[in-house]
């Protein structure tokens, strides 16, 4: 079954430290990965895609084959990143999966 | 920008009601879809349609029916509301193409409360 884990439930960090939250992939074939983010009282809405590859908002992602990762990583945190993230994967014909979600929370 | 609007922002019905739940919107997408969002458990897929009058079982369409009459709307229907169906709900669309390799642009949510 496709499966995407997001270990972490809530992640806090420091204003201005590294952030990196983990998204894990189970998917057969060749599935686009994306983050999604959902800061308070907004609606959900992506991040950041891997066949973009672009930075959003200081955020990039790699993806690791390898690994089945595509962390998400931000060097320096700020208040405006906390926020509840979401790691998802598709394929063409394979619904989209979502992570359960981490809370991020970057402490001033 | 895309617009997807839900009909209710919060909605309290009775174990037994009839429930529908609304969504348009405006960017001529194919692709809409509906989600329920709870806590530790994510988002689940209940249905999804690519196509006016076409409609696809999610991973939990036990309880929950769908119609998309027109290409801009998508309604969620619960027959018979029952308490573990007290959720946010989400919509979604999404253009056409592959359903689940584009971007998917979500409604504010209807956070649907059955006692």
């Amino acid at each position: 079954a496709q499966r995407v884990t997001q270990p972490e439930k809530l992640l806090s960090v420091f204003k201005g430290a590294p952030v990196e939250l983990k998204c894990n992939y189970s998917y057969s074939g060749s599935p686009e990965l994306f983050w999604y983010v959902q800061y308070s009282r907004q609606r959900l809405q992506l991040l950041l895609r891997h066949i973009s590859r672009e930075s959003i908002k200081g955020f990039t992602a790699d993806l690791n084959k390898g690994e089945t990762s595509f962390h998400l990583k931000k060097p320096f945190a700020q208040e405006e990143d906390s926020a509840m993230y979401y790691c998802a994967a598709g394929a063409r014909n394979t619904p989209l999966v979502f992570g359960k979600g981490t809370r991020l929370s970057v402490i001033a | 920008d895309v617009k997807v609007t839900q009909s209710s922002r919060y909605l309290v019905k009775r174990t037994g009601e009839k429930v529908f739940l609304e969504c348009v919107q405006d960017m001529d997408h194919e692709n809409m879809f509906w989600y329920r969002q709870d806590p530790g458990l994510g988002l689940r897929l209940i249905y999804f349609s690519y196509d006016v009058k076409m409609k696809e079982k999610g991973d939990i369409p036990e309880g929950y029916s769908v119609s998309r009459e027109k290409k801009e709307r998508f309604s969620l229907i619960l027959e018979s509301a029952s308490t573990n169906q007290t959720s946010m709900y989400l919509c979604a669309s999404s253009p056409g193409g592959s359903p689940f390799y584009n971007e998917q642009f979500f409604g504010p949510g209807t956070r649907l409360t059955v006692l």
